[in-house]
């Protein structure tokens, strides 16, 4: 998926444990996003990046935090997994954000989390 | 409050037939209208966008109208194929993008 890989693809833990995934991408793009996909409510902005150490929330941020320490890494912790955050997490690049060519996202394959 | 309506959930549509999905919102302030694309297991990726300034935008057998005064937007698939089938994000963007709930569509041979 364009120079986009997420890990873990597929985990499944217990709630009250910790879990991080990450986003590594090999095109140097400026913008990255953390969206969790639910039956019935397409794609939510749960966090996203315009540069390093630059994070801001989207729309469905409690419960979660992000951190990126190096262009390329972008990575997703939940500090206390809840039932209600299993849930299938895309990770998505752009090169920017205004009205331009380079406003397109790109999405990597996905991370299916499963909470018990 | 969803910021994208789409609608329908799920379409079955017959090979050769048209497939149309729509898409509403309330925010005159979005700026580009994408169209994204998922098979099973995969991320979405971009099929059709549009500009709020252009009334229609065809790319083979996918179009996009779009109808500012109304607000809507919709996606139409002519000759539709098996291979067709997925499910289809509308989404609308002003600084950040926000997707309609998805439209799953079965295109039966």
């Amino acid at each position: 998926d364009a120079g986009i890989t997420q890990s873990p693809r597929h985990k499944v833990t217990e709630t009250g444990t910790p879990v991080t995934l990450r986003c590594h991408q090999t095109e140097n793009h400026r913008y990255m996003y953390w969206y969790r996909q639910d039956p019935g409510h397409g794609l939510r902005l749960i966090h996203y990046s315009y540069g390093v150490k630059d994070t801001d929330k989207g729309e469905v941020s409690d419960g979660y935090s992000v951190s990126r320490s190096k262009t390329e890494d972008f990575l997703l912790t939940l500090e206390s997994a809840t039932s209600s955050q299993t849930s299938v997490y895309f990770c998505a690049i752009s090169l920017g954000q205004g009205l331009s060519g380079a406003n397109v996202l790109t999405f990597g394959a996905g991370s299916r989390l499963t909470v018990l | 409050q969803q910021q994208v309506k789409q609608s329908p959930q799920s379409l079955i549509v017959q090979k050769g037939g048209i497939s149309i999905i729509n898409c509403a919102y309330e925010n005159t302030a979005f700026d580009y209208f994408p169209w994204y694309q998922q098979f099973p297991g995969k991320g979405p990726a971009l099929l059709i966008a549009i500009r709020p300034d252009v009334s229609e935008k065809k790319e083979g057998r996918f179009t996009i109208s779009f109808n500012k005064s109304a607000k809507q937007f919709s996606l139409h698939i002519m000759d539709s194929q098996p291979g067709d089938s997925a499910t289809y994000f509308c989404a609308a963007r002003v600084n950040k993008f926000y997707f309609g709930s998805g439209t799953k569509l079965n295109v039966k041979p």
